[in-house]
Protein backbone atom coordinates (compact mmCIF):
# COMPACT_ATOMS: atom_id res chain seq x y z
CA UNK A 1 0.00 0.00 0.00
CA UNK A 2 1.13 3.36 -1.15
CA UNK A 3 1.20 6.01 1.20
CA UNK A 4 0.33 9.95 0.50
CA UNK A 5 0.09 12.03 3.54
CA UNK A 6 -0.63 15.83 3.65
CA UNK A 7 -0.51 17.94 6.81
CA UNK A 8 -2.23 19.23 7.96
CA UNK A 9 -5.77 18.28 7.62
CA UNK A 10 -7.43 21.89 8.00
CA UNK A 11 -6.22 25.17 8.66
CA UNK A 12 -8.29 28.25 9.02
CA UNK A 13 -6.35 31.79 8.44
CA UNK A 14 -7.58 35.17 8.43
CA UNK A 15 -7.62 36.94 4.77
CA UNK A 16 -3.97 38.10 3.66
CA UNK A 17 -2.25 35.95 5.84
CA UNK A 18 0.40 33.71 3.60
CA UNK A 19 0.12 29.87 4.14
CA UNK A 20 1.65 26.43 3.34
CA UNK A 21 1.07 22.71 3.36
CA UNK A 22 2.41 19.67 3.07
CA UNK A 23 2.51 16.62 0.74
CA UNK A 24 4.63 13.66 1.80
CA UNK A 25 5.09 10.73 -0.44
CA UNK A 26 7.85 8.15 -1.22
CA UNK A 27 10.74 9.09 -2.65
CA UNK A 28 11.09 5.53 -4.77
CA UNK A 29 9.24 4.99 -7.92
CA UNK A 30 8.94 8.77 -8.56
CA UNK A 31 7.18 9.68 -11.91
CA UNK A 32 5.30 12.86 -10.97
CA UNK A 33 3.20 14.67 -8.23
CA UNK A 34 0.19 16.83 -8.83
CA UNK A 35 -1.68 19.56 -6.90
CA UNK A 36 -5.37 20.04 -7.49
CA UNK A 37 -7.88 22.75 -5.46
CA UNK A 38 -10.83 21.40 -5.25
CA UNK A 39 -13.93 23.34 -3.83
CA UNK A 40 -16.98 22.25 -2.11
CA UNK A 41 -19.54 20.36 -5.04
CA UNK A 42 -17.54 21.30 -7.85
CA UNK A 43 -14.58 18.82 -9.47
CA UNK A 44 -11.32 18.50 -8.46
CA UNK A 45 -9.09 21.28 -10.64
CA UNK A 46 -5.74 20.76 -11.68
CA UNK A 47 -3.10 23.54 -10.14
CA UNK A 48 0.30 21.89 -11.07
CA UNK A 49 1.72 18.86 -12.14
CA UNK A 50 5.84 18.56 -11.10
CA UNK A 51 8.36 16.41 -12.39
CA UNK A 52 11.88 17.27 -11.71
CA UNK A 53 13.56 17.29 -8.05
CA UNK A 54 13.45 21.10 -7.18
CA UNK A 55 10.71 22.21 -9.30
CA UNK A 56 9.20 25.32 -8.58
CA UNK A 57 5.91 26.06 -10.35
CA UNK A 58 4.00 29.21 -9.70
CA UNK A 59 0.55 30.40 -10.81
CA UNK A 60 -0.79 34.07 -9.36
CA UNK A 61 -0.46 33.75 -5.68
CA UNK A 62 -0.28 30.07 -5.75
CA UNK A 63 3.19 28.44 -6.06
CA UNK A 64 4.77 25.06 -5.01
CA UNK A 65 7.93 23.21 -4.61
CA UNK A 66 9.08 19.73 -4.95
CA UNK A 67 12.32 17.47 -3.36
CA UNK A 68 11.64 13.91 -4.70
CA UNK A 69 14.79 12.39 -2.30
CA UNK A 70 13.03 13.45 0.78
CA UNK A 71 10.02 12.68 -0.95
CA UNK A 72 7.55 15.57 -0.32
CA UNK A 73 6.01 19.08 -2.01
CA UNK A 74 4.89 22.24 -0.37
CA UNK A 75 2.12 24.24 -1.72
CA UNK A 76 2.12 27.80 -0.95
CA UNK A 77 -0.35 30.61 -1.00
CA UNK A 78 0.11 34.61 -0.52
CA UNK A 79 -1.50 36.79 0.79
CA UNK A 80 -4.84 34.11 1.17
CA UNK A 81 -8.23 35.57 0.21
CA UNK A 82 -11.59 33.91 0.91
CA UNK A 83 -12.16 32.85 -2.45
CA UNK A 84 -8.76 30.52 -2.08
CA UNK A 85 -10.89 28.47 0.70
CA UNK A 86 -11.12 24.94 -0.56
CA UNK A 87 -9.48 21.15 -0.32
CA UNK A 88 -6.24 21.30 -1.80
CA UNK A 89 -5.04 17.37 -2.80
CA UNK A 90 -2.34 16.18 -3.75
CA UNK A 91 -1.36 12.92 -5.97
CA UNK A 92 1.72 10.95 -6.53
CA UNK A 93 2.32 9.29 -9.94
CA UNK A 94 4.56 6.31 -9.77
CA UNK A 95 3.35 5.54 -13.42
CA UNK A 96 1.67 2.48 -12.76
CA UNK A 97 -1.46 4.07 -13.99
CA UNK A 98 -2.89 5.52 -11.31
CA UNK A 99 -3.10 8.28 -8.85
CA UNK A 100 -2.31 7.92 -5.45
CA UNK A 101 -4.43 10.48 -3.52
CA UNK A 102 -3.96 12.31 0.15
CA UNK A 103 -6.43 13.35 1.95
CA UNK A 104 -6.23 16.82 1.39
CA UNK A 105 -5.60 20.19 3.55
CA UNK A 106 -8.94 21.81 3.87
CA UNK A 107 -8.38 25.70 3.76
CA UNK A 108 -10.74 28.35 5.14
CA UNK A 109 -10.04 32.05 4.81
CA UNK A 110 -11.94 34.28 6.97
CA UNK A 111 -12.23 37.57 5.75
CA UNK B 1 -14.68 22.80 -24.78
CA UNK B 2 -16.67 20.67 -22.38
CA UNK B 3 -14.76 19.49 -18.87
CA UNK B 4 -15.38 15.82 -18.18
CA UNK B 5 -19.28 15.09 -17.65
CA UNK B 6 -20.96 12.89 -15.43
CA UNK B 7 -24.65 11.36 -15.13
CA UNK B 8 -26.42 11.57 -13.17
CA UNK B 9 -25.29 13.73 -10.17
CA UNK B 10 -27.04 12.11 -7.28
CA UNK B 11 -28.31 8.48 -7.74
CA UNK B 12 -30.46 6.45 -4.94
CA UNK B 13 -31.07 2.97 -5.37
CA UNK B 14 -32.51 0.45 -3.35
CA UNK B 15 -30.52 -2.79 -1.74
CA UNK B 16 -30.21 -5.05 -4.32
CA UNK B 17 -30.63 -2.55 -7.29
CA UNK B 18 -28.15 -2.01 -10.08
CA UNK B 19 -26.78 1.27 -10.49
CA UNK B 20 -25.16 2.58 -13.36
CA UNK B 21 -22.75 5.79 -13.63
CA UNK B 22 -21.57 7.56 -16.76
CA UNK B 23 -18.71 9.65 -17.71
CA UNK B 24 -18.49 10.94 -21.11
CA UNK B 25 -14.44 12.54 -21.10
CA UNK B 26 -13.66 15.59 -22.49
CA UNK B 27 -13.50 15.95 -26.30
CA UNK B 28 -10.25 14.09 -27.81
CA UNK B 29 -9.41 12.41 -24.46
CA UNK B 30 -9.08 8.41 -24.77
CA UNK B 31 -8.02 7.60 -21.06
CA UNK B 32 -10.88 7.09 -18.11
CA UNK B 33 -10.29 6.74 -14.74
CA UNK B 34 -12.98 6.04 -12.04
CA UNK B 35 -12.36 6.94 -8.42
CA UNK B 36 -14.13 6.43 -5.11
CA UNK B 37 -14.74 8.52 -2.06
CA UNK B 38 -16.07 6.81 0.68
CA UNK B 39 -17.45 8.89 3.57
CA UNK B 40 -14.72 10.93 5.15
CA UNK B 41 -11.97 9.36 3.29
CA UNK B 42 -9.90 10.56 0.13
CA UNK B 43 -10.43 9.75 -3.26
CA UNK B 44 -9.28 5.64 -4.64
CA UNK B 45 -8.31 5.06 -7.47
CA UNK B 46 -10.68 2.06 -9.26
CA UNK B 47 -10.14 1.51 -12.28
CA UNK B 48 -8.34 2.56 -15.69
CA UNK B 49 -9.52 2.13 -19.03
CA UNK B 50 -8.99 3.40 -22.93
CA UNK B 51 -11.38 2.86 -25.77
CA UNK B 52 -12.74 -0.36 -25.47
CA UNK B 53 -9.71 -2.04 -23.15
CA UNK B 54 -9.44 -2.12 -19.57
CA UNK B 55 -5.85 -1.34 -18.53
CA UNK B 56 -5.63 -1.80 -14.97
CA UNK B 57 -8.82 -2.24 -12.42
CA UNK B 58 -6.83 -3.27 -9.30
CA UNK B 59 -8.94 -1.02 -7.26
CA UNK B 60 -11.87 -2.25 -8.38
CA UNK B 61 -13.83 -4.57 -5.92
CA UNK B 62 -13.74 -8.36 -6.90
CA UNK B 63 -17.43 -8.90 -7.42
CA UNK B 64 -20.59 -7.02 -8.42
CA UNK B 65 -18.50 -3.83 -9.79
CA UNK B 66 -17.31 -3.78 -13.54
CA UNK B 67 -16.69 -1.15 -15.88
CA UNK B 68 -16.61 -0.33 -19.93
CA UNK B 69 -15.77 2.18 -21.74
CA UNK B 70 -16.87 1.55 -25.73
CA UNK B 71 -15.78 2.18 -28.75
CA UNK B 72 -18.99 4.87 -28.87
CA UNK B 73 -20.60 6.66 -26.25
CA UNK B 74 -19.27 7.28 -22.33
CA UNK B 75 -17.70 4.69 -20.01
CA UNK B 76 -19.84 3.41 -17.99
CA UNK B 77 -19.49 1.92 -14.02
CA UNK B 78 -21.42 -0.62 -13.10
CA UNK B 79 -22.68 -1.91 -10.11
CA UNK B 80 -24.89 -4.49 -9.69
CA UNK B 81 -26.65 -6.06 -6.43
CA UNK B 82 -26.04 -2.87 -4.31
CA UNK B 83 -24.96 -2.90 -0.74
CA UNK B 84 -25.42 -0.03 1.94
CA UNK B 85 -21.79 0.32 1.53
CA UNK B 86 -21.23 0.93 -2.02
CA UNK B 87 -22.59 4.73 -1.09
CA UNK B 88 -19.80 7.07 -2.01
CA UNK B 89 -19.03 9.90 -4.44
CA UNK B 90 -17.96 8.26 -7.55
CA UNK B 91 -15.41 10.36 -9.50
CA UNK B 92 -14.29 9.90 -13.53
CA UNK B 93 -11.37 11.81 -14.78
CA UNK B 94 -9.61 11.59 -18.12
CA UNK B 95 -6.58 12.90 -20.02
CA UNK B 96 -5.96 12.98 -23.72
CA UNK B 97 -3.30 10.28 -23.00
CA UNK B 98 -0.17 9.17 -20.16
CA UNK B 99 2.47 11.28 -19.40
CA UNK B 100 4.70 12.45 -16.99
CA UNK B 101 3.09 16.09 -17.43
CA UNK B 102 -0.27 14.84 -18.04
CA UNK B 103 -2.97 16.14 -15.16
CA UNK B 104 -6.04 14.11 -14.98
CA UNK B 105 -9.37 16.15 -15.59
CA UNK B 106 -12.13 15.54 -13.17
CA UNK B 107 -15.83 15.59 -13.44
CA UNK B 108 -18.25 16.51 -10.96
CA UNK B 109 -18.87 13.02 -9.81
CA UNK B 110 -21.72 10.79 -8.97
CA UNK B 111 -23.20 10.82 -5.55
CA UNK B 112 -24.55 7.55 -4.62
CA UNK B 113 -26.88 6.69 -1.73
CA UNK B 114 -28.26 3.53 -1.14
CA UNK B 115 -31.42 3.17 1.30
Amino acid sequence: ILNVEQSPQSLHVQEGDSTNFTCSFPSSNFYALHWYRWETAKSPEALFVMTLNGDEKKKGRISATLNTKEGYSYLYIKGSQPEDSATYLCAFDDNFNKFYFGSGTKLNVKP
Amino acid sequence: NAGVMQNPRHLVRRRGQEARLRCSPMKGHSHVYWYRQLPEEGLKFMVYLQKENIIDESGMPKERFSAEFPKEGPSILRIQQVVRGDSAAYFCASSPSRGPNQPQHFGDGTRLSIL
